[in-house]
């Protein structure tokens, strides 16, 4: 049973350009969340999708959207990529009826994502 | 104010040693609340939920102090293998899968 599992794993892109990350969720998960990562910091949540919709949105600028596709898996999309969005973007995945609890939470390893 | 707030790091401490990290959290309707691990360039791991009665996993003891909006983690006869960064996490009522992280301690075991 494969866990969650993200692309790229690193990717380097310069200030101005537009990137994608995919996710796709552990088999049995309909939820997926996205967060950013800074050096030094915890994550921070970005937003989550069910059903194809946005359910959630953290404190991030309108240049982060995102995607949920029938199979559950989804899509991260940032533009006007700036220095300060280099990170460690983490896909988390769950049951939305569960999803309050940590244990059914899942986690990829992430995208390392450099703006040079 | 953020939302959760951990002992700035790093730890050092010899193996053997116990170590104890500390947390609060500002937002009184939190839920849920979980360590997690994370290890250099990886992503988090659970390491465990914290309960309001306290609970303990092997070397690990966590406490939840609801009044105090206090978490908090000890380990005993640290091992090498436990120097990571440990993360408080919170999930507040009525807001789903949205996990609050702190910023993390980092511990580091030596020998």
């Amino acid at each position: 049973d494969a866990g969650v599992t993200q692309s790229p794993t690193h990717l380097i892109k310069t200030r101005g350009q537009q990137v994608t990350l995919r996710c796709s969720p552990k088999s049995g998960h309909d939820t997926v969340s996205w967060y950013q990562q800074a050096l030094g910091q915890g994550p921070q949540f970005i937003f989550q999708y069910y059903e194809e919709e946005e359910r959630q949105r953290g404190n991030f600028p309108d240049r982060f959207s995102g995607h949920q596709f029938p199979n559950y898996s989804s899509e991260l999309n940032v533009n006007a990529l700036l220095l300060g969005d280099s990170a460690l973007y983490l896909c988390a995945s769950s049951l939305l009826d569960m999803d309050s609890s940590g244990n059914t939470i899942y986690f990829g390893e992430g995208s390392w994502l450099t703006v040079v | 104010r953020k939302e959760v707030e951990q002992d700035p790091g790093p730890f050092n401490v010899p193996e053997g040693a116990t170590v104890a990290f500390n947390c609060t959290y500002s937002n009184s309707a939190s839920q849920s609340f979980f360590w997690y691990r994370q290890d250099c360039r990886k992503e988090p791991k659970l390491l465990m939920s914290v309960y309001s009665s306290g609970n303990e996993d092997g070397r690990f003891t966590a406490q939840l102090n609801r009044a105090s909006q206090y978490i908090s983690l000890l380990i005993r006869d640290s091992k090498l293998s436990d120097s990571a960064t440990y993360l408080c996490v919170v999930n507040v009522y009525n807001q789903g899968g949205k996990l609050i992280f702190g910023q993390g301690t980092e511990l580091s075991v030596k020998p």
